[in-house]
C-alpha cells in the first residue's frame, strides 16, 4: 500500500525566509509526486508535480520541490517566504508503475504560518 | 472561464434526509473525483469516475451514492446511511492518466443537525 507522510502539523517561518515542508512517501512502482495549496474554505490548488526527469521541480508562485528517490522524500521550498503563502500545504503521490487507475494519496497536510 | 464548479458552498441539513451536492467541470476532462476532508486527516476519497457511465468506490464510498451521466458533472448524493455526514466535500477532474494532476472546486461544506 502506498503512503505519505507530513511530519509537521504546522512550520512557522519569519517572512523573508526561506521555508521548507517536509514530505516523505512510501509506493511500490515509480512514484508520481505532487504538491497541493489550499487557502481557507477553498479547494486544493496544485504547486507542482515530480514525474521523471530532473530531481528539481519548479512550480507556482516561486515554489520548488527536490525528488530523493534514496530518501524517498519530497520537499517543498521557497527561498523567501511571503505572508500570503501562509496556507495548508499537501503533498500527494501516486503510482506510476502499473496500468489501470492508480489512486492519489494525499498526505494529512501542513500549514504554513509566515510570520511578520 | 474554464474551471470546475461546486454548489452550494454551504448546506444545511437535518439528519435522515438525502443530500445531492453538485460538481460541473468545462475542462474536458473524463476522470472526476470526490473527497471528503476532516481536520487532520487529509483527503479521503468517496469515489471516482474515469469515463461517463462508468464509476468506482473508493476508500470511503458506504453511505454514498454517484452518477456520471454527463462528461461535465459527477453530482454526489450523501445519503441518510452515512454515519458522520458532517464534512467538506471536494469534487475534482483530471485528464486520464497517473502523470496529471488534479483540478478541485472550491468545495461544499456540509453540515448535518
Amino acid at each position: 500500500a502506498q503512503s505519505v507522510a507530513q511530519p509537521e502539523d504546522q512550520v512557522n517561518v519569519a517572512e523573508g525566509n526561506p521555508l521548507t515542508v517536509k514530505c516523505t512517501y512510501s509506493v511500490s512502482g515509480n512514484p508520481y509526486l505532487f504538491w497541493y495549496v489550499q487557502y481557507p474554505n477553498r479547494g486544493l490548488q496544485f504547486l507542482l508535480k515530480y514525474i521523471t526527469g530532473d530531481n528539481l521541480v519548479k512550480g507556482s508562485y516561486g515554489f520548488e520541490a527536490e525528488f530523493n528517490k534514496s530518501q524517498t522524500s519530497f520537499h517543498l521550498k521557497k527561498p523567501s517566504a511571503l505572508v500570503s503563502d501562509s496556507a495548508l500545504y499537501f503533498c500527494a503521490v501516486r503510482d506510476g508503475g502499473s496500468g489501470g487507475y492508480q489512486k492519489v494519496t494525499f498526505g494529512t497536510g501542513t500549514k504554513l504560518q509566515v510570520i511578520p | 472561464d474554464g474551471g470546475i464548479t461546486q454548489s452550494p458552498k454551504y448546506l444545511f441539513r437535518k439528519e435522515g434526509q438525502n443530500v445531492t451536492l453538485s460538481c460541473e467541470q468545462n475542462l474536458n476532462h473524463d476522470a472526476m473525483y470526490w473527497y471528503r476532508q476532516d481536520p487532520g486527516q487529509g483527503l479521503r476519497l468517496i469515489y471516482y469516475s474515469q469515463i461517463v457511465n462508468d464509476f468506482q468506490k473508493g476508500d470511503i464510498a458506504e453511505g454514498y451514492s454517484v452518477s456520471r451521466e454527463k462528461k461535465e458533472s459527477f453530482p454526489l448524493t450523501v445519503t441518510s446511511a452515512q454515519k458522520n455526514p458532517t464534512a467538506f466535500y471536494l469534487c475534482a477532474s483530471s485528464i486520464s492518466g497517473a502523470a496529471y494532476e488534479q483540478y478541485f472546486g472550491p468545495g461544499t461544506r456540509l453540515t448535518v443537525t
